[in-house]
């Protein structure tokens, strides 16, 4: 089946530090990456993607390139801002005739300390 | 705006009632999805439906039901037969293979 493992957390960081948080992926078929981010009491908002290997996907800051060599999908960002502690999920999934379900991992708790 | 509203935002009910969350889109998109979220822990599929008047069951589908008679439209049932329901619910929509989600629904069974 699929499945996707994340790092566990809590990860607690100092403003403008260097953040991984790393994902990696099981999968039959050639699936598609994603970060989720989830604020405090919301719900998920689409923080990038990549469809296909050596894809790289970024939005705010934030990058991960699909390396389908080591199965992984690893967040990172240069220098973290108080306002990106929030909790962040890794998802794969596989489009089979239009019926397209993500499978998520456990979530990686973010904190920036300033 | 385009989006999608779920509503309310905290529900709380006593145990053996039934109660329905609302999850409405305005952005045009033919499959949408209830997940469920509890402390810690990622989400699992409850529900999903691709198409109006036709919709599958998830990974944890017991306890819960959907209809789904309008487009913009998926209403979630939790029903007294769930035996732990309070849990955050999440509505999603999907359009070229990505997911976009509603605020979500904090539900409290006391």
């Amino acid at each position: 089946g699929n499945s996707v493992t994340q790092m566990e957390g809590p990860v607690t960081l100092s403003e403008e530090a260097f953040l991984t948080i790393n994902c990696t992926y099981t999968a039959t078929g050639y699936p598609s990456l994603f970060w989720y981010v989830q604020y405090p009491g919301e719900g998920l908002q689409l923080l990038l993607k990549a469809t296909k290997a050596d894809d790289k996907g970024s939005n705010k800051g934030f990058e991960a390139t699909y390396r389908k060599e080591t199965t992984s999908f690893h967040l990172e960002k240069g220098s973290v801002q108080v306002s990106d502690s929030a909790v962040y999920f890794c998802a794969l999934e596989i489009s089979n005739f239009g019926n397209e379900k993500l499978t998520f991992g456990t979530g990686t708790r973010l904190t920036i300390i300033p | 705006d385009g989006g999608i509203t779920q509503s309310p935002k905290y529900l709380f009910r006593k145990e053996g009632q039934n109660v329905t969350l609302s999850c409405e889109q305005n952005l045009n998109h033919d499959a949408m999805y209830w997940y469920r979220q509890d402390p810690g822990q990622g989400l699992r599929l409850i529900y999903y439906s691709q198409i109006v008047n036709d919709f599958q069951k998830g990974d944890i589908a017991e306890g819960y039901s959907v209809s789904r008679e309008k487009k913009e439209s998926f209403p979630l049932t939790v029903t007294s037969a769930q035996k732990n329901p309070t849990a955050f619910y999440l509505c999603a929509s999907s359009m070229l293979a990505t997911q976009y989600f509603g605020p979500g629904t904090r539900l409290t069974v006391l």
